[in-house]
């Protein structure tokens, strides 16, 4: 069975960071693109970041460039999302999601708040 | 980014009624639109892909049309499994990926 499972979420001050992580079995993790996604209540899910199975083809949405890192630990079916520089509007539950364009599996999710 | 909207936001309907989604792109996007559902505490599950493919494993009350800036995802005759929070999702190449903001289907 396909799993994800977040954690790493939290209470930040702004201008704070916190490390996500995603725990992934079922599959080769290697194989897939892997991607962490927001969402918050009322609105679709929102993409946020992305990497190829080899690490490689990093991109960004606009509004986390420069301020978070994704990265992935293939041989312990990891995947992680550095979160700097944290702002109030980047309260969300975050999850991670396999796939290319196309999103066949995904976590729960684990929230994040950031709150003075 | 490609704004993605979708109407109605709030749908009411019985068991048994066939129900329409629509979800409009803000520039086209020829055919690379996707559909999923979301139930409370899940994950979004993927349900059509490029406008009219159902993924594998997903009834065929289900179905999808559209090409360019409209699309719609149809539901021939709703079962009680099928209440739940829709999606699009647009992946043209060259722009982020971008939903809808979803439409949350009711038991009327």
């Amino acid at each position: 069975e396909v799993q994800l499972v977040e954690s790493g979420g939290g209470l930040v001050q702004p201008g704070g960071s916190l490390r996500l992580s995603c725990v992934v079995s079922g599959f080769t993790f290697s194989n897939y693109w892997m991607h962490w996604f927001r969402h918050v209540p009322g609105m679709g899910p929102m993409w946020v970041a992305r990497i190829k199975g080899d690490g490689t083809m990093i991109r960004y949405a606009d509004f986390v460039k420069g301020r978070f890192t994704i990265s992935r630990d293939n041989a312990k079916n990891m995947l992680y999302l550095e979160m700097n520089s944290l702002r109030a509007e980047d309260t969300a539950v975050y999850s991670c999601a396999r796939g290319g364009n196309l999103f066949d599996a995904w976590g729960q999710g684990t929230p994040v708040t950031v709150l003075s | 980014d490609i704004q993605m909207t979708q109407s109605p936001s709030t749908l009411s309907a019985s068991v048994g009624d066939r129900v329409t989604i629509t979800c409009r792109a803000g520039q086209d996007i020829s055919r690379w639109l996707a559909w999923y559902q979301q139930k409370p505490g899940k994950g979004p599950k993927l349900l059509i892909y490029d406008a009219s493919t159902l993924e594998g494993g997903v009834p065929s009350r289900f179905s999808g049309s559209g090409f360019g800036t409209e699309f719609t995802l149809t539901i021939s005759s709703l079962q009680p499994d099928d209440f739940a929070t829709y999606y699009c999702q647009q992946y043209n190449s060259y722009s982020p990926y971008t939903f809808g903001q979803g439409t949350k289907l009711e038991i009327k």
